[in-house]
């Protein structure tokens, strides 16, 4: 499967500041997501990546707080703006390759907000 | 939208016993079910899955069983070891797994050796 590299893999942030999170994968791949994970928690879709065009946003969540790029087939990026200690979190990158491929996800970035 | 739910959220097993992990799912059109492993810190990994046009498939001691009628699958894991300890997460999506996944809300399966 797909190497997928994760970075940062944790940072701490003040209130109010945004942090970009990049992801970058070993070789090109038909679909990259975004997911939040809260302690405890399950896996909740942020949105898709699209390639050249705009993200796909799940309910709940929005362009604004988190734009994302994905400027080729193997590297995206989240930015989770103005920050609140609600958003402390671990938020990992997902990917499938093309042809029935399965979906695999990097390591997270474990963010935590002051 | 799909839903699915997994139960129990906890699970404690004798070591050398059998675990089983319970989901359902509420889209008829679903035809893609992997399950994820997610040891503590690490990163959910794919450890099997099914689809649609099988009942049943298995990998050593993992199997996965598929009742599209009742809309549930099962998580089965034979001879239990201490490293099989982690969280489970269920999923499902359409068109053999190239729409988004929905992931039920985790099994906390302990191996008590």
């Amino acid at each position: 499967s797909a190497v997928i590299s994760q970075k940062p893999s944790r940072d701490i942030c003040q209130r109010g500041t945004s942090l970009t999170i990049q992801c970058q994968v070993d070789s090109q791949v038909t679909m990259m997501f975004w997911y939040r994970q809260q302690p405890g928690q399950s896996l909740t879709l942020i949105a898709t990546a699209n390639q050249g065009s705009e993200a796909t946003y799940e309910s709940g969540f929005v362009i604004d707080k988190f734009p994302i790029s994905r400027p080729n087939l193997t590297f995206s990026t989240l930015t989770v703006s103005n920050m609140s200690p609600e958003d402390s979190s671990i938020y990992l990158c997902s990917v499938r390759g093309g042809g029935g491929q399965p979906q695999h996800f990097g390591d997270g970035t474990r963010l935590s907000i002051l | 939208g799909e839903n699915v739910e997994q139960h129990p959220s906890t699970l404690s097993v004798q070591e050398g016993d059998s675990a089983v992990i319970k989901c359902t799912y509420s889209d008829s059109a679903s035809n893609y079910f992997p399950w994820y492993k997610q040891e503590l810190g690490k990163r959910p990994q794919l450890i099997i899955d099914i689809r649609s046009n099988v009942g049943e498939k298995k990998d050593q001691r993992i199997a996965v069983t598929l009742n599209k009628t009742a809309k549930h699958f099962s998580l089965h894991i034979t001879e239990t070891q201490p490293e099989d300890s982690a969280v489970y997460f269920c999923a499902a999506s359409r068109n053999f797994g190239n729409e988004k996944l929905t992931f039920g809300t985790g099994t906390r399966l302990t191996i008590i050796p």
